[in-house]
C-alpha cells in the first residue's frame, strides 16, 4: 500500500536558521502531496499541497516542491520563527480510496529564540 | 471558516464498554473521516463516509464501527472498548471530488482512555 516516510523525528533549530524537513513517499498511483501542521492541543492544519510533477507548493514561506522522479516532497522554510514550533506532516492523498490521507509520522520541530 | 466539531473531547471508559464518539461539521462538505493518532504512527485512517448512510472502510477499522446519518454527521462506535483503542481521535471532513484533492479540516480531537 501507499506509505510516506519522514526521516527526521525531531529538528533543534534557532531563530532565523533554515529548514529542510524530508518527505519521500511510495504509491502505486499519481497521488497529490501535502504538509499539514499540528500545533499542541489542536488538530492538523492544512498548510500546502501539490498535484503534480514539479508543482511546488507555498504557504506562510514555507514551501515543498513535488518531485516523482525522487519521489519525495520536501520542506524548506528559509528562516523559521520561534512560532513555527510544532509538529509538521507530510501526507498523500489517494484519490481511489475516498482522498484519504496516509500520513507520515511527523517531524516535531522546535525553534529556540 | 469551515468548521468541525467533536465531542465529547475527553472521554475515560473501562475495558468491554461501549463508546460513541461524535463529529458534526457545518462546511456542506461530502467526505467525513475518522482517524486515530499514535506517536510513532502519525494519524491513520479507520472509516470514511461519502454522503449520508455512506460508510467505507479505512486502514484500520477493526474494533470500529461508523455511521454517517446526515451530511453534517458522523459517529464513531467502539462497541467493545480495549486499551488498544487508547488513542486521540480526529475527525475531518473534505469537499474532495474528481481531480479535485481538497484539503481536509481537522476537528479539535478527542482523547480517549480505555481502563
Amino acid at each position: 500500500g501507499d506509505s510516506v516516510t519522514q526521516t527526521e523525528g525531531q529538528v533543534a533549530l534557532s531563530e532565523e536558521d533554515f529548514l529542510t524537513i524530508h518527505c519521500n513517499y511510495s504509491a502505486s498511483g499519481y497521488p497529490a502531496l501535502f504538509w499539514y501542521v499540528q500545533y499542541p492541543g489542536e488538530g492538523p492544519q492544512f498548510l500546502f499541497r501539490a498535484s503534480r510533477d514539479k508543482e511546488k507548493g507555498s504557504s506562510r514561506g514555507f514551501e515543498a516542491t513535488y518531485n516523482k522522479e525522487a519521489t519525495s516532497f520536501h520542506l524548506q522554510k528559509a528562516s523559521v520563527q520561534e512560532s513555527d514550533s510544532a509538529v509538521y506532516y507530510c501526507a498523500l492523498s489517494d484519490r481511489d480510496m475516498g482522498y484519504k490521507l496516509t500520513f507520515g509520522t511527523g517531524t516535531s520541530l522546535l525553534v529556540d529564540p | 471558516e469551515a468548521a468541525v466539531t467533536q465531542s465529547p473531547r475527553n472521554k475515560v471508559t473501562v475495558t468491554g464498554g461501549n463508546v460513541t464518539l461524535s463529529c458534526r461539521q457545518t462546511n456542506s462538505h461530502n467526505y467525513m473521516y475518522w482517524y486515530r493518532q499514535d506517536t510513532g504512527h502519525g494519524l491513520r485512517l479507520i472509516h470514511y463516509s461519502y454522503g449520508a448512510g455512506n460508510l467505507q472502510i479505512g486502514d484500520v477499522p477493526d474494533g470500529y464501527k461508523a455511521t454517517r446519518t446526515t451530511q453534517e454527521d458522523f459517529f464513531l462506535l467502539l462497541e467493545l472498548a480495549s486499551p488498544s483503542q487508547t488513542s486521540l481521535y480526529f475527525c475531518a471532513s473534505s469537499d474532495a471530488g474528481g481531480d479535485n484533492y481538497a484539503e481536509q479540516f481537522f476537528g479539535p480531537g478527542t482523547r480517549l482512555t480505555v481502563l
